[in-house]
């Protein structure tokens, strides 16, 4: 079975700084997807980024990157020139690579990011 | 509207009370999915539905909870005498693609609290 872990379960940043949030996860599967959500206060899940198991390169979007570290199973997200508008839960989560879908995801438990002016 | 819309926002029942929770998808989605959120947790899988069949029900956690759609559009999701542990978000999410394809990509609505008091 899959597990996704993650270990802060609140973080604070100011604005305009950068933050990384951590992300472990435990498989026995070769082919998988991680993503990170994001969830505001009005509780919608956010697709923030996306990475492949196979590729090598980091995902990134905009301020958003990962560092993808395969063989310790470590999938952190750094967040730079944090945003009032980051505040929000963030989700690190698992996906089987054959059969897997978006729908039925593993999450961690989350950890809820505060950006202060 | 544009968005997955989810109805009511918040609830509050008593304990014994049966609750129907409504979700209205992105017009032309095929695929719907429904999940709960306990407090300090990430999304929790209940079911599945491609157009009115729901191939995937292995999240419901009980016999008190069950769903259907109709007209390949509305889901509603019902739970039959309410206990406390039942409180929770709700949410729904739906897609344009089936679930698993490469291109997949999830819309989430903004959930209804549900509490049973």
């Amino acid at each position: 079975a899959q597990t996704v872990t993650q270990s802060q379960p609140e973080m604070s940043v100011q604005e305009a700084e950068t933050v990384t949030l951590s992300c472990t996860y435990d498989t026995s599967e070769s082919n998988y997807y991680l993503f990170w959500y994001k969830q505001p206060p009005s509780r919608q899940m956010i697709l923030v980024i996306r990475q492949e198991a196979y590729k090598q390169q980091n995902a990134t979007e905009n301020r958003f990157s990962v560092n993808f570290q395969k063989a310790a199973k470590s999938f952190s997200l750094k967040i730079s020139d944090s945003q009032l508008g980051d505040t929000a839960m963030y989700f690190c989560a698992f996906m089987k690579g054959i059969g897997g879908s978006q729908g039925n995801l593993i999450f961690g438990k989350g950890t809820k990011l505060s950006v202060k002016p | 509207g544009a968005g997955v819309s989810q109805s009511p926002s918040n609830k509050v029942t008593e304990k014994g009370k049966d609750v129907e929770l409504r979700c209205d998808p992105i017009s032309g989605h095929t695929a719907l999915y429904w999940y709960r959120q306990s407090l300090g947790q990430g999304l929790e899988f209940l079911i599945y539905f491609q157009g009115n069949s729901a191939p995937d029900k292995s999240g419901l956690p009980s016999d008190r909870f069950s769903a259907e759609r109709t007209g390949g559009s509305v889901s509603t999701l019902t739970i039959q005498r309410t206990q406390q542990e039942d409180s929770a978000v709700y949410l729904c999410a739906s897609s344009p693609q089936p679930r698993g394809a490469l291109n997949e990509k999830l819309f989430f609505g903004s959930g209804t609290q549900l509490s049973v008091l």
